[in-house]
């Protein structure tokens, strides 16, 4: 089934420790996402990409980073966790044009939690 | 500086009634918007979007809404609620000028459809 595949599911992280979240998406859609969804705040942006080889930054990514060798992948790393980096975070991706341009797919999330 | 309003953090409705979940936005120029549903421990699934033309959007599972441009609003509706609609439904905007994909979403409206 086409879509995409968030790695892991749910994961506890000692405070300090380097933390890589993967996303991978079969799509073959250009652009791709990284949002963290807090409650009360809704989905924020953390990082986006274009199309592989560009990244650019979002509402708030202070603290992570990502890269996008090919088409496929998109990790999202955690330097150094805190825990206000406690949250649910979803990869997401959208073509880039046509139909399914500004129409975002989501993944079912990565749950992490920082003590 | 686009952003995103739900004024309601929850909406109670029997089965068989009419939902309504309100949205309002504010952009900068002539925007694209998109409603989200979100089942619990699941990624967000698209449901519709206005991008240009008739202010009517329908969208899956029998949902639609109506962009008014005077008001500022995009509000989520349909006609007869079922208890398989109870979710958290999120609207998002974009400025037609931004990044593909970087939506600014609402904090989320938890929907409840009692039998």
């Amino acid at each position: 089934i086409a879509g995409i595949t968030q790695a892991p599911t749910s994961q506890i992280l000692a405070a300090g420790r380097r933390m890589t979240l993967r996303c991978t998406q079969d799509m073959r859609h250009n652009a791709m996402y990284w949002y963290r969804q807090d409650l009360g705040l809704g989905l924020r942006l953390i990082h986006y990409s274009n199309t592989a080889g560009t990244t650019g930054k979002g509402e708030v990514p202070d603290g992570y980073s990502v890269s996008r060798a090919n088409t496929d992948d998109f990790p999202l790393t955690l330097a150094s966790a805190v825990p206000s980096q406690t949250s649910v975070y979803f990869c997401a991706s959208s073509a880039s044009g046509g139909a399914g341009a500004n129409v975002l797919t989501f993944g079912a999330g990565s749950r992490l939690t920082v003590l | 500086a686009q952003s995103v309003a739900q004024p309601e953090d929850q909406v109670n409705v029997a089965e068989g009634n009419p939902l309504t979940v309100k949205c309002t936005y504010s952009v900068s120029g002539n925007p694209y918007l998109f409603w989200y549903v979100q089942y619990p421990n699941r990624g967000l699934q698209f449901l519709l979007k206005y991008i240009t033309g008739d202010n009517l959007v329908k969208g899956s599972y029998g949902f639609e809404a109506e962009f008014n441009k005077s008001q500022t609003s995009f509000h989520l509706k349909k006609p007869s609620a079922l208890v398989s609609d109870s979710a958290l439904y999120f609207c998002a905007v974009r400025d037609r000028g931004s990044t593909l994909g970087r939506l600014y979403f609402g904090r989320g409206t938890q929907l409840t459809v009692w039998p």
